[in-house]
């Protein structure tokens, strides 16, 4: 069964406080790596695609990182800007359906 | 460029009602998917619409069923409403399956 598992399930850092986001999945196939931002009361924000093992994504304060069975989100200097759940889906081969982890809310203290 | 746009933002209904939640994609996207969202939950996949036609649904029964329209808004209707469909209901559209999906703000559904 395909399913993608999110790490930790809560973080709380302080501002500058370097950290990194876990999320393994185990998929028939892969189309396609995607992390997102979501606000309370709001719908997810995209912020990377990753497609390939060994493709790394930067923005920002942001870095996302993929292997063959898991995929990293770092955060550097973190601000309290920054506090947010993050979410990763990915599409499995040829399925059309996106699958997402139960993400990770991260919390980021002044 | 106007992002993805969802319609009402809440909602309140009781059980064994039918709701219309509505959707305008992000100009020139093609590509139209629903997910449903409970509290503290990911985003869980209904259905996805491409050109007007049902392409992809996840494990939703039959009274999860939906429609687009030739400008690509769509709508995300489900009948006989129960307790557990309480969530955010989300619209994302995207230019193709294999690109990044954009997404509304989704609708805040409650059963009483």
């Amino acid at each position: 069964e395909d399913q993608v598992t999110q790490s930790p399930e809560a973080l709380r850092l302080q501002e500058g406080e370097s950290s990194s986001l876990n999320c393994s999945y185990t998929v028939s196939g892969l189309r396609g790596l995607f992390w997102y931002r979501q606000d309370p009361g709001k719908g997810p924000e995209f912020l990377f695609t990753l497609y390939s093992a060994g493709e790394e994504k930067e923005k920002e304060r942001l870095k996302a990182t993929l292997t063959k069975k898991e995929s990293f989100l770092h955060i550097t200097a973190p601000k309290p800007e920054d506090s947010a759940t993050y979410l990763c889906a990915v599409d499995p081969s040829g399925t059309y359906k996106y699958i997402f982890g139960t993400g990770t809310r991260l919390k980021v203290l002044a | 460029e106007t992002g993805v746009t969802q319609s009402p933002t809440h909602l309140i209904k009781t059980r064994g009602q039918q709701v219309t939640l509505r959707c305008s994609s992000q100009s020139g996207h093609n590509t139209v998917s629903w997910y449903q969202q409970a509290l503290g939950q990911g985003p869980q996949f209904i259905f996805q619409y491409y050109r007007e036609e049902e392409n992809g649904r996840g494990n939703f029964p039959p009274r999860f069923s939906g429609l687009q329209f030739p400008n690509y808004s769509s709508e995300l209707n489900v009948n006989a409403l129960e307790l557990d469909d309480s969530a955010l209901y989300l619209c994302a559209s995207s230019l193709g399956s294999n690109q990044p999906q954009h997404f509304g703000d989704g609708t805040r559904l409650s059963i009483l």
